[in-house]
């Protein structure tokens, strides 16, 4: 157990829709990255909080978008759902933002777009 | 951009053979290096990591090694068990630039037969 949180485990949606994924970091943690795992594009960055503010971007779409609250749990937003946007998304925390801590993963939501 | 280049797989050995999984990556900047490990239906795990160049990581018998001059961070273990059967990443991580999360792998599946 990472001690990293995340909910729900498993979201079935329709095409057009917006759902919301919420990640719990480990106590103490100030940083939250989110990452996308599908089959076509394999593990990919999202983004990533800092104490609330947004530190870093990767390969996030328009359509998505999170934030980071004053408890420093993280929610990740999609909406306009598509067919592709099925995937397993990741939630990982570290202390602060140096290169070299070690990043804790959640257990991963399983989103399905239908 | 940055990326990083292992063999996918799958990769199928016998109990107690020796294991070797090759990583790349490109090299922009002074990245710190990981190897994460995803086992059936799991969150990935940090299995080892080095942060400078000529760096060891190891963990539960995997070792690998930093290595500035070829560029690269494989994988290895001297005996593998049917346990060690997972998929397992190579996962350089960048700063700067705004992009801070870890650059992953396509991934290797490893399969240990009994």
């Amino acid at each position: 157990d990472s001690g990293v949180t995340q909910t729900p485990k498993h979201l079935i949606t329709a095409t057009g829709q917006r759902v919301t994924l919420r990640c719990s970091p480990r106590s103490g943690d100030l940083s939250v990255y989110w990452y996308q795992q599908s089959l076509d594009q394999g593990l990919q960055f999202l983004i990533q909080y800092y104490n609330g503010e947004e530190r870093a971007k990767g390969n996030i779409l328009e359509r998505f978008s999170a934030q980071q609250f004053p408890d420093l749990h993280s929610e990740l937003n999609l909406s306009s759902l598509e067919l592709g946007d099925s995937a397993l998304y990741f939630c990982a925390s570290s202390l602060w933002t140096a290169p070299q801590e070690t990043q804790y993963f959640g257990p991963g939501t399983r989103l399905l777009v239908l | 951009g940055n990326s990083v280049t292992q063999m996918e797989g799958p990769v199928t050995l016998s109990e107690e053979a020796f294991l070797t999984i090759n990583c790349t990556y490109t090299a922009t900047g002074y990245p710190s290096l990981f190897w994460y490990v995803q086992y059936p239906g799991e969150g990935l795990q940090l299995l080892l990591k080095a942060t400078k160049a000529d760096d060891k990581g190891s963990n539960k018998g995997f070792e690998a090694t930093y290595r500035k001059e070829t560029t690269s961070f494989h994988l290895e273990k001297g005996s593998v068990q049917v346990s060690d059967s997972a998929v397992y990443f190579c996962a350089p991580r960048y700063s700067g630039g705004g992009a801070d999360g870890l650059t992953f792998g396509k991934g290797t599946h490893l399969i240990i037969q009994p």
